[in-house]
C-alpha cells in the first residue's frame, strides 16, 4: 500500500495519560499535515511540516499538543496529559510541492480519552 | 450509541439521479478549492479540484462549479451510485502563502437503491 499510513488506528487511554501517534506519508512528499477531526464535523489543521520544518501550527495545538518529523520522512503527534476534549480522529496528510494544493489523507487515528 | 453526523445537512437521492451538493466560503482571499469523499472509519478522499481562475472543472461522473462572485461552490455528481453514499467536504486555501487547506463542514449524501 502506497498511501499515506497511520497507527495505530484506534487508541483507548485514560485521561491525564501521553499518546503518540505515528504517520507515515506517502514516499518521496515534502509535506505533511495533522489535522483534527471530531464528529459530525470538518477537518481542523493542527500543523504542518515541509520537509523537517515546522512552518504553520494552528492556534488548536495548545502547548500539551507536540508534532515532529525529525528526518523528513515520517511524524509524530504527542498529546500530553490527555483530557477528554481530545478524543477525535487525528488525520495525517501529505502532499509534493509539484503536485500543487492535493492533500492525500491517511484513515486516522482514533482516540478515546477516558 | 453516537450519534453519526448529528448536525450534518443530508441530501437523499435516488439511484441513477444527478446530485448536487452546494458549499458557501467566506475567504475572498482563497484560491484554490477542493472537494474531498469520506466513508465511515476512513480518511477524506479526493474528488476534484479547480483553482480560483477557473470557473468549472469536469472529471469522471463529477463536476465542480466556482461562483467567486458570490462565495459559492458546488459539486455535480452525475448518476449517482448507491457507492457514492458519503459525506462530502468542500475545502479551500488562501492565496496568501498558507499550505493548510480549512474544510466546511459537510453535507451527508443518501443515496437510495
Amino acid at each position: 500500500d502506497t498511501g499515506v499510513s497511520q497507527n495505530p488506528r484506534h487508541k483507548i487511554t485514560k485521561r491525564g495519560q501521553n499518546v503518540t501517534f505515528r504517520c507515515d506519508p506517502i514516499s518521496e512528499h515534502n509535506r505533511l499535515y495533522w489535522y483534527r477531526q471530531t464528529l459530525g464535523q470538518g477537518p481542523e489543521f493542527l500543523t504542518y511540516f515541509q520537509n523537517e520544518a515546522q512552518l504553520e501550527k494552528s492556534r488548536l495545538l495548545s502547548d500539551r499538543f507536540s508534532a515532529e518529523r525529525p528526518k523528513g520522512s515520517f511524524s509524530t503527534l504527542e498529546i500530553q496529559r490527555t483530557e477528554q476534549g481530545d478524543s477525535a480522529m487525528y488525520l495525517c496528510a501529505s502532499s509534493l510541492d509539484r503536485q500543487g494544493d492535493r492533500l492525500f489523507f491517511g484513515s486516522g487515528t482514533q482516540l478515546s480519552v477516558l | 450509541g453516537e450519534s453519526v453526523g448529528l448536525h450534518l445537512p443530508t441530501l437523499s437521492v435516488q439511484e441513477g439521479d444527478n446530485s448536487i451538493i452546494n458549499c458557501a466560503y467566506s475567504n475572498s482571499a482563497s484560491d484554490y478549492f477542493i472537494w474531498y469523499k469520506q466513508e465511515s472509519g476512513k480518511g477524506p478522499q479526493f474528488i476534484i479540484d479547480i483553482r480560483s481562475n477557473m470557473d468549472k472543472r469536469q472529471g469522471q461522473r463529477v463536476t465542480v462549479l466556482l461562483n467567486k462572485t458570490v462565495k459559492h461552490l458546488s459539486l455535480q455528481i452525475a448518476a449517482t451510485q448507491p457507492g457514492d453514499s458519503a459525506v462530502y467536504f468542500c475545502a479551500e486555501k488562501e492565496g496568501t502563502g498558507r499550505r493548510a487547506l480549512t474544510f466546511g463542514s459537510g453535507t451527508r449524501l443518501q443515496v437510495q437503491p
